[in-house]
């Protein structure tokens, strides 16, 4: 069965400062990875997602993840970032089995400051 | 399109209670999916259902727990009885397709607090 780590709960950083947040996944069979992004009060809405391809992907708002098979690793990257862009960000991953099963990470908190 | 929609948005009710939660999802999306979130836990997917059947419940708690999809437009996660380790948001998600590509589309979610 797949799993998710993301071992930052939370990241602190200024405004204009670039960051990424981690995310490992594992998984014995070829996976789709994703970014999920919860803002204050509302529910997930997805930032970007891995499903084959080139393993550089961009999302919304200026995010931008890759994915790495030999790390297990699936890190989203933002060169300078907002206020707003502080919440809760989740990655998930799913296998390419045909099902719908997502298994998502704990989640890391993104607080920005001025 | 509306969005997922899930009602009530919050709910307080003392132990014991039944509580339903409802959902409504996105027209023509063929999955549904309940998943809870706490400060302990994170997110755990409780429950989904392919074309209003269940395909996996595994993540259903306990027996306390039920959930149904009589329709394509409406699906409800009923505990009976409630308890204070219940207190979480409770989440609802569709998305249509079936090769585990397909984004996600979650509602507002639903505060519930057991006392």
């Amino acid at each position: 069965a797949q799993s998710v780590t993301q071992l930052d709960s939370q990241v602190p950083v200024f405004e204009e400062a670039p960051v990424e947040l981690r995310c490992n996944y594992s998984s014995s069979v070829s996976v789709y990875l994703f970014w999920y992004v919860q803002y204050p009060n509302q529910g997930l809405q997805l930032l970007l997602k891995y499903l084959s391809g080139s393993t550089l992907v961009k999302g919304i708002n200026g995010f931008e993840a890759e994915f790495n098979k030999s790390q297990t690793s699936f890190h989203l990257r933002k060169p300078s970032v907002h206020i707003s862009d502080t919440a809760e960000y989740f990655c998930a991953v799913s296998e390419d089995t045909g099902f719908q099963k997502l298994v998502f990470g704990t989640g890391t908190r993104l607080l920005v400051s001025p | 399109d509306a969005g997922v929609i899930q009602s009530p948005r919050h709910e307080v009710t003392e132990m014991g209670q039944e509580v339903t939660l409802r959902c409504k999802p996105i027209s023509g999306h063929d999955y549904l999916f309940w998943y809870r979130q706490t400060m302990m836990r994170g997110l755990e997917l409780l429950i989904y259902f392919n074309n209003n059947v269940p395909i996996d419940d595994s993540g259903m708690p306990e027996d306390r727990f039920s959930a149904k999809m009589p329709n394509a437009s409406f699906s409800t996660l009923k505990i009976q009885p409630s308890e204070p380790r219940d207190s979480a948001v409770y989440f609802c998600a569709s998305s249509f397709g079936t090769s585990g590509q397909e984004t996600q589309y979650f509602g507002p979610g639903t505060r519930l607090l057991v006392l």
